[in-house]
């Protein structure tokens, strides 16, 4: 499967606990994309990536909440003393480029937090 | 900031018949616009992408038009099946940014075989 790869599918932490997510994008991209979709909303863009260093991420919370996309690996988000306002589920897309580039989303990771 | 607003109810249709699909949009005129599929538990999935000076676009039995005085793009899907049944999802350039889209909530389409 060339697809975007993300794990885990479903991640459960108490309150106060970190929380990992990861995204392998497609093979050959190397534009990573992470976005939140809460429950009736559409997705929000998080933060935008390339190999090593962070693009924008003028969509994610300023505290907590950090990306890093490193040479070797997958995408890494990763949200710290987790709250209950941080359940939804995260999306990572890739694409082979910026501009009119459809980009290609995984089946996301599904976050509760207790 | 921008606004992306799509059909704020679902939509019921016998198999068969034509589904139309409403994206409205205000306070920017994206170069380009999108429209993604996406089944409960799955990511969003690629469908259609149509630029400013395209006015309309088809893929096999989908067919989307891009109204840039009216703000307005209308997917449809036509001979509908119930394998159509899905939540589709307008999504825009960002206004400050290519790489950044703004997705509509979605409208969730069910056909009735």
């Amino acid at each position: 499967n060339a697809g975007v790869m993300q794990n885990p599918r479903h991640l459960v932490r108490r309150r106060g606990q970190e929380a990992r997510l990861r995204c392998s994008p497609m093979k050959g991209h190397s534009h990573v994309y992470w976005y939140r979709q809460l429950p009736e909303e559409g997705l929000k863009f998080m933060v935008y990536l390339q190999k090593e260093n962070i693009i924008d991420e003028s969509g994610m919370p300023k505290e907590r909440f950090s990306a890093e996309f490193p040479k070797e690996g997958p995408s890494i988000l990763r949200i710290q003393q987790v709250v209950r306002g941080d359940s939804a589920a995260y999306f990572c897309a890739s694409s082979s480029g910026t501009g009119a580039q459809p980009q290609h989303f995984g089946d996301g990771t599904r976050l509760s937090i207790l | 900031s921008q606004k992306i607003e799509q059909n704020s109810e679902a939509l019921n249709i016998q198999e068969g018949k034509t589904a139309t699909l409403t994206c409205n949009y205000t306070n920017y005129s994206p170069a380009y616009l999108q429209w993604y599929r996406q089944d409960p538990g799955r990511g969003p999935v690629f469908l259609l992408l149509i630029r400013e000076n395209e006015k309309e676009k088809r893929k096999e039995r989908l067919k989307v038009t891009f109204d840039t005085t009216l703000k307005q793009s209308l997917f449809h899907i036509t001979a509908s099946q119930p394998a159509d049944s899905a939540t589709y999802l307008c999504a825009l350039e960002g206004e400050y940014g290519d790489y950044k889209l703004s997705f509509g909530a979605g409208t969730t389409v069910t056909v009735r075989a």
